[in-house]
């Protein structure tokens, strides 16, 4: 079946540092991607969206480029903050017809001054 | 606009007993789906609605069930407890049933302990 596999956490970075969050998928269709962001204690964020092949999403310094030769939508940001911290999600959309999503782990990351 | 609402927002359960859940959605969405999320994992999908009817279900067991409301808001309910539905439970809304075109928006979740 379709699926998610994000590169395991903690990621602990300095302020300023190069972020990337690897994200791999499987899908038998032409799936959406998605990144989500949870800060602790509150639901789900949309931080971005790519629906097709070599799109480029991105919102707040974020971004991840649809890769359907690798199956692959990396997340990255140039320059961190601490009020980056929290979990990140990669998902899927099932490309059966209706609008599931399928995520990975989710990966923790960690900011500090 | 209000985003989509969730209540309650903590529920203690013991188990063997029922809970109910509730979600409102974005104004004007008209599909509402549910996951759940077990601490330390990705959300799992439990069941989507559109237009008042079941459109998806996961892979969980007949204890669950949800529906959908006239307005839109849904419900879901639990059946007969267990230790290992403890879990945030999360509530999405979308504008339509697109295959996965439509975003889906995330409301805050109820997290449910069961002792």
């Amino acid at each position: 079946g379709d699926s998610v596999t994000q590169m395991e956490g903690p990621v602990t970075l300095s302020e300023e540092a190069f972020l990337t969050i690897n994200c791999t998928y499987t899908a038998t269709g032409y799936p959406s991607l998605f990144w989500y962001v949870q800060y602790p204690g509150e639901g789900l964020q949309l931080l971005l969206k790519a629906t097709k092949a070599d799109d480029k999403g991105s919102n707040k310094g974020f971004e991840a480029t649809y890769r359907k030769e690798t199956t692959s939508f990396h997340l990255e940001k140039g320059s961190v903050q601490v009020s980056d911290s929290a979990v990140y999600f990669c998902a899927l959309s099932d490309p059966g017809g209706y609008n599931k999503l399928i995520f990975g782990a989710g990966t923790r990351l960690a900011v500090h001054p | 606009d209000a985003g989509v609402t969730q209540s309650p927002t903590h529920l203690i359960k013991t188990r063997g007993q029922h809970v109910t859940l509730r979600c409102s959605p974005i104004s004007g969405h008209k599909s509402v789906s549910w996951y759940q999320q077990v601490l330390g994992q990705g959300p799992q999908f439990i069941f989507q609605y559109y237009e008042k009817e079941e459109r998806g279900r996961g892979n969980f067991p007949d204890r669950f069930s949800a529906r959908q409301f006239p307005n839109y808001s849904s419900e879901l309910n639990v059946n007969a407890l267990l230790l290992g539905d403890s879990a945030l439970y999360l509530c999405a809304s979308s504008l339509r049933l697109a295959g996965g075109v439509d975003t889906q928006y995330f409301g805050p979740g109820t997290r449910l302990t069961v002792l």
